[in-house]
C-alpha cells in the first residue's frame, strides 16, 4: 500500500508569494495533520483535520490555512511568504477505531521543502 | 502546556555500540502518550514506539528497548548494538489522549545520531 504522498517535494519562492502544499493519505486513513519542520528543530503542529472539519490548529498565523476534500486529502496554503516559512512542511495521517479511540501514531510522507527568498 | 526537551543534541558512536537518547517531558495531563520517531536524511518521520501513560512496562523490540518512568517524567530510548544505518534524527513526541488532541504531537528538538563504522 502506498504511504502518505506529499508534492511538491521542493519548491522556491520569493517574499509575499503565495504556496500551495498537497498531501494524500495512506488508504482508509481519515484524518490529515500537518507540520512545519524549520532546519534544527522538532516538528510544529500547524493544523489537524478529520472528516473534512478543522480539529485543532497549532500557534500560527492566518496566512496558514488548510482544507481537506471528500477523498480525504489535503492542501495547506501559505499566504505572503516570509523568509521565516522557509522549512520542510511534514503531512501526516492517521486513522481513527471505533469510538473515537486515539491510537495516536501518525504516518508521515517526506515532505515538501520550501525555500523563500 | 506540553513540553518535551531532548538535552541530548548529537551522540557519536561506532557500530555494535549502544546508545541511549534521553527525554523529558512536561504535561498536565494524567493520561496521554509518549512517542519515538526517527527521521532519516529523506525527511520522511518514521513512528518506532508507542507507550501509554497508564502503563509503565519497559519493552524490547528488537534492538530497540525504552525505560518509561512516570516519576521522574522520562522516557529514555536505546538502541543496542548500532548499525550505520541506524544514523538519523530521533525525535521524542508526547500527545494527549484527548479527543480534541487527537494528531497533535508535542515533539523535542531531536538529537542526531551519528552511528561510524
Amino acid at each position: 500500500d502506498a504511504g502518505v504522498t506529499q508534492s511538491p517535494t521542493h519548491l522556491i519562492k520569493t517574499r509575499g508569494q503565495q504556496v500551495t502544499l498537497r498531501c494524500s493519505p495512506i488508504s482508509g486513513h481519515k484524518s490529515v495533520s500537518w507540520y512545519q519542520q524549520v532546519l534544527g528543530q522538532g516538528p510544529q503542529f500547524i493544523f489537524q483535520y478529520y472528516e473534512k472539519e478543522e480539529r485543532g490548529r497549532g500557534n500560527f498565523p492566518d496566512r496558514f490555512s488548510a482544507r481537506q476534500f471528500p477523498n480525504y486529502s489535503s492542501e495547506l496554503n501559505v499566504n505572503a511568504l516570509l523568509l521565516g516559512d522557509s522549512a520542510l512542511y511534514l503531512c501526516a495521517s492517521s486513522w481513527r477505531l471505533a469510538g473515537g479511540k486515539n491510537t495516536g501514531e501518525l504516518f508521515f510522507g517526506e515532505g515538501s521543502r520550501l525555500t523563500v527568498l | 502546556a506540553q513540553k518535551v526537551t531532548q538535552a541530548q543534541t548529537e551522540i557519536s558512536v561506532v557500530e555494535k555500540e549502544d546508545v541511549t537518547l534521553d527525554c523529558v517531558y512536561e504535561t498536565r495531563d494524567t493520561t496521554y502518550y509518549l512517542f519515538w520517531y526517527k527521521q532519516p536524511p529523506s525527511g520522511e518521520l518514521v513512528f518506532l514506539i508507542r507507550r501509554n501513560s497508564f502503563d509503565e512496562q519497559n519493552e524490547i523490540s528488537g534492538r530497540y528497548s525504552w525505560n518509561f518512568q512516570k516519576s521522574t517524567s522520562s522516557f529514555n530510548f536505546t538502541i543496542t548494538a548500532s548499525q550505520v544505518v541506524d544514523s538519523a534524527v530521533y525525535f521524542c513526541a508526547l500527545s494527549e489522549l484527548a479527543p480534541d488532541s487527537w494528531g497533535k504531537l508535542q515533539f523535542g528538538a531531536g538529537t542526531q545520531v551519528v552511528v561510524t563504522p
